[in-house]
């Protein structure tokens, strides 16, 4: 049964750093790429953040781009983002999501999100 | 940047309508496109990929449709546990998300 489990949320004051991490079991991780997708509370989903299976291509949403760093550790089986200078507009549920291959691909599996508060 | 725009924002539905919702784009997407399903507090679900291929679990009263920059989510007859907001997402060019769509008890 594939399995994504986030962890590393909470509260953050503005200007503030955090690090989200995701587990990911019963897949072959080194074959799926893998992404961060937010939902601010009340809100829609916002795509964040893509890797590729061998850490080769690294996507960012322009909201996020040099302040945000993904990456991952295939032996592992981990996906972690790197936030910064936070701001109160990322406040929000961060899920991971896995690609179904490589780009373009949707997501066929999420994980149960992880709140991220930005407050002072 | 591709933009997603769904109609309508909300839904409201008996159990046992044909429900439709649209999600067009502002450029050609090809069939690159897929639909969500999320309930209060859960992950958003996979329900569609590439316009009109049903993922596996998903029930059959679920359908898609639609190539180029217009597509539509049908859901055939309404049952209780289908209350919940829908996300058209396009991945030709990077990921772009409808704003959602959800389907209240009428």
């Amino acid at each position: 049964e594939v399995q994504l489990v986030e962890s590393g949320g909470g509260l953050v004051q503005p200007g503030g750093s955090l690090r989200l991490s995701c587990a990911a079991s019963g897949f072959t991780f080194t074959s799926y790429s893998m992404n961060w997708v937010r939902q601010a509370p009340g809100k829609g989903l916002e795509w964040v953040s893509y890797i590729s299976s061998s850490s080769s291509n690294i996507y960012y949403a322009d909201s996020v781009k040099g302040r945000f760093t993904i990456s991952r550790d295939n032996a592992k089986n981990s996906l972690y983002v790197q936030m910064n200078s936070l701001r109160a507009e990322d406040t929000a549920v961060y899920y991971c999501a896995r690609g179904n291959g490589d780009y373009p691909s949707f997501f066929d599996y999420w994980g149960q999100g992880t709140l991220v508060t930005v407050s002072s | 940047d591709i933009q997603m725009t769904q109609s309508p924002s909300t839904l409201s539905a008996s159990v046992g309508d044909r429900v439709t919702i649209t999600c067009r784009a502002s450029q050609s997407i090809s069939s690159w496109l897929a639909w969500y399903q999320q309930k209060p507090g859960k992950a958003p679900k996979l329900l569609i990929y590439k316009a009109s291929s049903l993922e596996s679990g998903v029930p059959s009263r679920f359908s898609g449709s639609g190539s180029g920059t217009e597509f539509t989510l049908t859901i055939s007859s309404l049952q209780p546990d289908d209350f919940a907001t829908y996300y058209c997402q396009q991945y030709h060019s990077y990921w772009t998300f409808g704003q959602g769509t959800k389907v209240e008890i009428k």
